[in-house]
């Protein structure tokens, strides 16, 4: 198993570009979840998804659009980049949506860097 | 405003003593709380974690302490090695919310010293 896989690694994007990144997971799990991670904030939920064709916002939403078409894959795209958006991205995965005991710990990507210029 | 915080950004150990790291959080509904540790250029990887219905759970070296009371936990490593030298991620999550859905802390930096 790969786990969880992100790409790109690193991304730089000027102010008002769109990109997708790419999250991916090959350990057939329901809940899968985006985090940014920014200096003296810890890592903050953008977005979750509990199952193929259902997403809802986290924390901060704001400025980021997520589908889940798939069980594996779960993308996050900016619309039009700001330089706020400059961070590093972490996504997630959990066997079950639901908390069930034993099942809560999630498994986490390598991470995406991504600059806003 | 965060529910869940770590005050000390770093902390620096010799090899071979105790690590204390420290949480807080806000929210009187969490009722589950994880550690995760994180190496550079690395996601997170889970560590231990306690149920609010417990208020120890130890794993090897490592023991979380639960302070439902004062709304604390810590995590405790010993004896602390090099290779803990990481940032510690402590989460949280309340049952009502249904959803796996966390709140992390901003992290500690280990360094432990050889």
């Amino acid at each position: 198993n790969a786990g969880v896989t992100q790409t790109p690694k690193f991304q730089v994007l000027k102010t008002g570009q769109s990109m997708t990144l790419q999250c991916a997971q090959d350990m057939n799990h329901e809940y899968m979840s985006w985090y940014r991670q920014d200096p003296g904030m810890g890592l903050r939920l953008i977005h979750y998804s509990v199952g193929a064709g259902i997403t809802d916002q986290g924390e901060v939403p704001n400025g980021y659009n997520v589908s889940r078409s798939t069980t594996e894959d779960f993308p996050l795209r900016l619309l039009s980049a700001a330089p706020s958006q400059t961070s590093v991205y972490f996504c997630a995965s959990t066997p079950s949506p639901f908390r069930t005991e034993g099942q809560e710990t999630q498994y986490f990507g390598p991470g995406t860097r991504l600059l806003v210029l | 405003d965060q529910q869940v915080k770590q005050n000390s950004p770093s902390l620096s150990v010799q090899e071979g003593r105790i690590s204390i790291l420290n949480c807080d959080y806000t929210n009187s509904m969490f009722d589950y709380f994880l550690w995760y540790k994180k190496y550079p250029a690395e996601g997170p990887t889970f560590l231990i974690s306690i149920s609010s219905i417990k208020d120890k759970n130890e794993d090897g070296r490592f023991t979380v302490f639960l302070n439902k009371s004062a709304k604390h936990l810590s995590l405790h490593i010993v004896p602390s090695q090099p290779g803990d030298s990481a940032v510690y991620f402590c989460a949280a999550s309340a049952y009502r919310y249904n959803f796996n859905k966390f709140y992390f802390g901003s992290g500690t930096k280990l360094n432990v010293k050889p």
